[in-house]
C-alpha cells in the first residue's frame, strides 16, 4: 500500500450515532479521496481534497463532511449515522503530477451501522 | 466484461492460461484509464493505465488495450497464476477530472 493507513479498520455503531473515520498519508499528495463500495456499484465519490483546508463534494456527499486540517490527514465524518450508510470506505491519494491521475488506495475501513 | 448488476461478471481460467478482462466505458471525452485489482478484504491496487492517445500499452505480465472508437478498455494477462484471483475493474477519468470506477469482474484462477 502507497504509504496510506486507514482508521478504525472496522466499526459497528448504532443509528444516529456520529461517525468519524480517519485517513493518513505519508506520501505528502495533494489530493485525498474519501469512496464507498457497495455490492453492485463501483467505488463511488463521496467528498474528495486538493489541498489543506480545500474540499469539495462527490457523487454520494450527502450525510457526509470531511475535514482536511493538515496534508496528511483526511477525516470522514458521518454526524448522524444511518443504516444506508453501511458500506465499505477507502481512501485515495493522488499527486497529479501532470502525466496521470492515478489514485492509490488505503486497505479500507468496515462500517456498520445498526 | 463491467456491469453494474447485483451480481459481478465472473471469469474462470486454467493457471498458466491467459486471461481476458473487459471494460466497456461511457465517456467519449475520457482520457486516461486504469485498471486495478483488488483482492478480499483489501483495497484496490493499482495494475496499470493508458491514456487515450495510445491503443496499447504494456507491464509485466499485463497488456491494457484501448478501443476508443467503441468505447472498450481490455487487460490480459498473461500465464494467470493462483495470486492473480481476484476482482478487476476499470476507471476511467473524464473531463470532470474525477475517475469513474465499473463494478469489476471476478477472476477465480483453477489448479
Amino acid at each position: 500500500d502507497a504509504g496510506i493507513t486507514q482508521s478504525p479498520r472496522h466499526k459497528v455503531t448504532e443509528t444516529g450515532t456520529p461517525v468519524t473515520l480517519r485517513c493518513h498519508q505519508t506520501e505528502n499528495h495533494r489530493y485525498m479521496y474519501w469512496y464507498r463500495q457497495d455490492p453492485g456499484h463501483g467505488l463511488r465519490l463521496i467528498h474528495y481534497s486538493y489541498g489543506v483546508k480545500d474540499t469539495d463534494k462527490g457523487e454520494v456527499s450527502d450525510g457526509y463532511s470531511v475535514s482536511r486540517s493538515k496534508t496528511e490527514d483526511f477525516l470522514l465524518t458521518l454526524e448522524s449515522a444511518t443504516s444506508s450508510q453501511t458500506s465499505v470506505y477507502f481512501c485515495a491519494i493522488s499527486d497529479r503530477s501532470g502525466r496521470t491521475d492515478t489514485q492509490y488506495f488505503g486497505p479500507g475501513t468496515r462500517l456498520t451501522v445498526l | 466484461g463491467e456491469s453494474v448488476g447485483l451480481h459481478l461478471p465472473t471469469l474462470s481460467v486454467q493457471e498458466g492460461d491467459n486471461s481476458i478482462i473487459n471494460c466497456a466505458y461511457s465517456n467519449s471525452a475520457s482520457d486516461y484509464f486504469i485498471w486495478y485489482k483488488q483482492e478480499s478484504g483489501k483495497g484496490p491496487q493499482f495494475i496499470i493505465d493508458i491514456r487515450s492517445n495510445m491503443d496499447k500499452r504494456q507491464g509485466q505480465r499485463v497488456t491494457v488495450l484501448l478501443n476508443k472508437t467503441v468505447k472498450h478498455l481490455s487487460l490480459q494477462i498473461a500465464a494467470t497464476q493462483p495470486g492473480d484471483s481476484a476482482v478487476y475493474f476499470c476507471a476511467e477519468k473524464g473531463s470532470a477530472r474525477q475517475l469513474t470506477f465499473g463494478s469489476g469482474t471476478q477472476l477465480t484462477v483453477l489448479p
